[in-house]
């Protein structure tokens, strides 16, 4: 069965800190690595990743896959209290539908 | 930008009730995705739809069924609810079957007492 791990499951840090959040999958049939953030409502899409070693950016947020250890990361830089959150991690593979991660719920401190 | 629509956003069904939930997917995507999410869970995968079709299904109980209709829109149909139905249910849509980002609804939420 498709397994996707996400470490840590909680973090708290300070506002200004950088932030690097992992996911590890074990996968057949591999598409594609997905993160998503989600606010105690519906999951927003952050990045979709397919090829390894090819950042993703958007402002303070970057994402990279590594293919071939099975991995990805989600940086953010100068966080800042509103980027608190519980950041998911899903894979797509064969099936339609993504199967996801536990997250990591991400607590920014003034 | 238009999003996925969903509704009800909140609804409370007595066990062993039926419930019907309404996914409109983001203009022109024409496949749509069910989710699950229990408390403190993540999201689990049910169902999905591609141009009108079941497309795939996945952890979706047998007293749950669903479609998509002509306009793209689908209903998710749940009977005979139990206790453990409560949860928040998304829909999500892509731009296509091959399309892998999905953008997801805001959800319903479902409490049965």
């Amino acid at each position: 069965e498709d397994k996707v791990v996400q470490s840590p499951l909680s973090l708290v840090v300070h506002e200004g800190d950088t932030v690097t959040l992992n996911c590890s999958y074990e996968v057949t049939n591999f598409r594609s690595l997905l993160w998503y953030k989600q606010e105690k409502k519906a999951p927003t899409f952050l990045f979709m990743l397919t090829s390894s070693g090819i950042e993703k950016k958007s402002g303070r947020l970057s994402s990279i896959l590594d293919k071939k250890e099975l991995f990805s990361i989600l940086n953010i830089t100068a966080t800042q209290t509103g980027d608190s959150a519980v950041y998911l991690c899903a894979e797509r593979g064969g099936a339609d539908g993504l199967t996801f991660g536990k997250g990591t719920h991400l607590i920014i401190q003034p | 930008a238009a999003g996925v629509i969903q509704s009800p956003r909140h609804l409370i069904k007595e066990k062993r009730e039926t419930a019907t939930l309404k996914c409109y997917p983001i203009p022109r995507h024409d496949t749509v995705y069910w989710y699950q999410q229990g408390p403190g869970q993540d999201p689990q995968f049910l169902i999905s739809f591609y141009e009108k079709m079941q497309s795939d299904k996945g952890s979706i109980p047998d007293r749950f069924s669903a479609q998509q209709f002509s306009d793209y829109h689908s209903e998710l149909n749940m009977s005979s609810l139990e206790l453990g139905d409560s949860a928040l249910y998304f829909c999500a849509s892509s731009l296509s079957l091959t399309t892998d980002t999905q953008y997801f609804g805001p959800g319903t939420r479902l409490t049965v007492l």
